[in-house]
């Protein structure tokens, strides 16, 4: 069955250093995978996708991804932390009867 | 373009009272149309997932319903409201292209308290 693991429930940086929130994925074929953003009190905001294409996928504010079939893993990434992604984040996928599957959320902490 | 509405974007229920959750989808056809709820630090909880007029599963025994009187429309009840029924429902809506699932598309959410 399909579902995705986000491996840190919270993650803490500090402004201006590296962003890495990690999600495996468990597939029996080749997934879609998303990362969405949470602001509280909010919807949820589409960062980026992988849809079979390339597997490096750059998405709105400076976030990436990077598709790794032989880690079934969707990483995301930023270089450099900023106040404003202080946020929750989540990894998606579908499973085969179309339904979306959420991670669990990694709250992400950005110092000053 | 493609825009989805969702309101109230606040509610406070007593308990025992009906809920009404509306959620409409401008742009697009025959959408796939989701009701999620977000407790407090949680995740989001898939309630109900509709693939077209008519066509809803219920993923979790619970205090609601909902219903697609619309291909674009989308809504969630309760005929009495629990306390438990407390929290962030979103709504949200995806399309098949060629054959793949495309990203979804979420409301602003309604937060809902029940006292």
């Amino acid at each position: 069955a399909q579902s995705v693991t986000q491996l840190d429930s919270h993650v803490s940086v500090s402004e201006g250093t590296p962003v890495l929130l990690r999600c495996n994925y468990s597939s029996s074929y080749s997934p879609s995978l998303f990362w969405y953003v949470q602001h509280p009190n909010k919807g949820l905001q589409l960062l980026l996708k992988y849809t079979s294409a390339a597997t490096l996928v750059k998405g709105i504010n400076g976030f990436e991804a990077e598709f790794k079939k032989s880690e079934t893993s969707f990483h995301l990434t930023k270089p450099s932390a900023h106040m404003s992604d202080a946020a929750e984040y989540f990894c998606v996928t579908y499973n085969q009867g179309g339904k979306l599957i959420f991670g669990q959320g990694t709250e992400l902490s950005v110092k000053p | 373009s493609q825009t989805i509405h969702q309101w109230p974007a606040t509610l406070v229920q007593p308990v025992g009272s009906p809920l009404s959750l509306e959620c409409t989808v401008e742009g697009t056809s025959n959408p796939n149309l989701y009701w999620y709820r977000q407790a407090a630090g949680r995740g989001l909880q898939l309630l109900f997932y509709s693939v077209g007029i008519g066509q809803i599963s219920s993923e979790v025994p619970q205090n609601l319903s909902a219903s697609r009187p619309q291909d674009r429309q989308f809504i969630l009840s309760s005929k009495k409201l629990l306390l438990s029924d407390s929290g962030f429902y979103l709504c949200a809506w995806s399309a098949k292209r060629g054959g793949r699932d495309t990203e979804a598309f979420f409301g602003q959410g309604t937060r809902l308290t029940v006292v």
